[in-house]
């Protein structure tokens, strides 16, 4: 059971935003970076947002991350087809001196 | 280019063990640490722990201690995880990955593996 917590679905119309929550606490979130990956169907995952909102080289501004107190989000914008996919958010937990994954959340583009 | 190569997938049975090799490419081996981390089938993602590469320190998660080991191969540019006592729900698949330290993983896991299935059945 993970102790990062994340809406299981969203979905949205192309060109749309879409916004992922990760709701976690004061052991891992509140005091540590949030990093982000994207999984495709049958891939390995990608790191999508380091260090709460920083872009690794050559992933799609239309990617953005942002942190506040125990949370966190990521945003799509300009929605496309490509990004259907699975997210999750992790982050380091100081109480479990390990690395946590949330719960993963499923992107649909209508 | 970095890569990250693992070796092909694995059928166990219970009480059995696996070992599953990831060979590193394009950077140096030493500079960097390697997390491991499984899925289960349509289920999420799960940090196994986290080797250095540099001197062989190690950090399992606390669920797996005791059943896990990790390790290196400089001369190769190689790691290896090793699970004990297989059971079922250790059926996942398997993944490789460069980055995160002994107690913090700011940069994130910046490049993967392909995935090792290690199917458990009896």
């Amino acid at each position: 059971q993970s102790v990062l917590t994340q809406p299981p679905s969203v979905s949205e119309a192309p060109r749309q935003r879409v916004t992922i929550s990760c709701s976690g606490s004061s052991s891992n979130i509140g005091n540590n970076a949030v990093n982000w990956y994207q999984q495709l169907p049958g891939k390995a995952p990608k790191l999508l947002i380091y260090y709460d909102d920083l872009l690794p080289s050559g992933v799609s501004d239309r990617f953005s991350g942002s942190k506040s107190g125990t949370s966190a989000s990521l945003a799509i914008s300009g929605l496309q087809s490509e990004d259907e996919a699975d997210y999750y958010c992790a982050a380091w937990d100081d109480s479990l001196n390990g690395y946590v994954f949330g719960t993963g959340t499923k992107v649909t583009v209508l | 280019q970095v890569q990250l190569v693992q070796s092909g997938a694995e059928v166990k049975k219970p009480g059995a063990s696996v070992k599953v090799s990831c060979k590193a490419s394009g950077y140096t081996f030493t500079s960097y640490g390697i997390s491991w981390v499984r899925q289960a089938p349509g289920q999420g993602l799960e940090w196994m722990g986290w080797i250095s590469a540099y001197n062989g320190n190690t950090n399992y998660a606390q669920k797996l201690q005791g059943r896990v080991t990790m390790t290196t191969d400089t001369s190769t540019s190689t790691a290896y995880m090793e699970l004990r006592s297989l059971r079922s729900d250790d059926t996942a698949v398997y993944y490789c990955a460069r980055g995160c330290s002994s107690t913090s993983c700011y940069n994130g896991l910046d490049y993967w593996g392909q995935g090792t299935l290690v199917t458990v059945s009896s």
